[in-house]
């Protein structure tokens, strides 16, 4: 049973550039949460996708966005990047909404 | 505004002891917390979990005490083992629909936890 799967492992972009990162989430789960976390700090809460909707959203600009695909897989975009955006991008499944979130092993994205 | 806090950056311990690593949190609308284990170079992977309707839950040498009149939650691995060595997150959400904390994950900064041999 596979676990949640993120692709791409490292990213290396430029100021102003745009990126995708990818997400299958855990054999079941319906529900992907994306976090960002920085160096030193705890994870923080981007986005979550269930039935391929945007359901929460935290404190994070418009140039930040998703998909998620009738298969559950999930994508975030990142327009205009700043390099303030270097950071480990989890990503998270569930079952449902409310239920325990299990992560993936992360994109490193370092901006230049 | 930080609604979920662990004040301990870093904790030692000995090989066979007992580690406690402890979160508070703010936000009164949480009611269900969770534990994770992190190791460099991987994602947060899942430990333990509790309700606000419990004030314990144990599985196996990892035991998660709430106490909600302090807004306190800590969690004890005895024995304590080198493996164990990595950094820890709590974190909390609301499983009540239609608030704002509902069904995200509000973490903690982290505490590095060593566990000598």
């Amino acid at each position: 049973d596979a676990g949640v799967t993120q692709s791409p492992t490292h990213l290396i972009k430029t100021r102003g550039q745009q990126v995708t990162l990818r997400c299958s989430p855990k054999s079941g789960h319906d529900t992907v949460s994306w976090y960002q976390q920085a160096l030193g700090q705890g994870p923080q809460f981007i986005f979550q996708y269930y039935e391929e909707e945007e359901r929460q959203r935290g404190n994070f600009p418009d140039r930040f966005s998703g998909h998620q695909f009738p298969n559950y897989s999930s994508e975030l975009n990142v327009n205009a990047l700043l390099l303030g955006d270097s950071a480990l991008y989890l990503c998270a499944s569930s079952l449902d909404v409310a239920e325990t979130q299990y992560f993936g092993p992360g994109t490193r994205l370092l901006v230049l | 505004d930080q609604q979920v806090k662990q004040n301990s950056p870093s904790l030692s311990v000995q090989e066979g002891r007992i580690s406690i690593l402890n979160c508070d949190y703010t936000n009164s609308m949480f009611d269900y917390f969770l534990w994770y284990k992190k190791y460099p170079a991987e994602g947060p992977t899942f430990l333990i979990s509790i309700s606000s309707i419990k004030d314990k839950n144990e599985d196996g040498r990892f035991t998660v005490f709430l106490n909600k009149s302090a807004k306190h939650l800590s969690l004890h691995i005895v024995p304590s083992q080198p493996g164990d060595s990595a950094v820890y997150f709590c974190a909390a959400s609301a499983a009540s629909a239609g608030g704002t904390s509902y069904g995200k994950l509000t973490f903690g900064q982290g505490t590095i936890l060593t566990v000598h041999p």
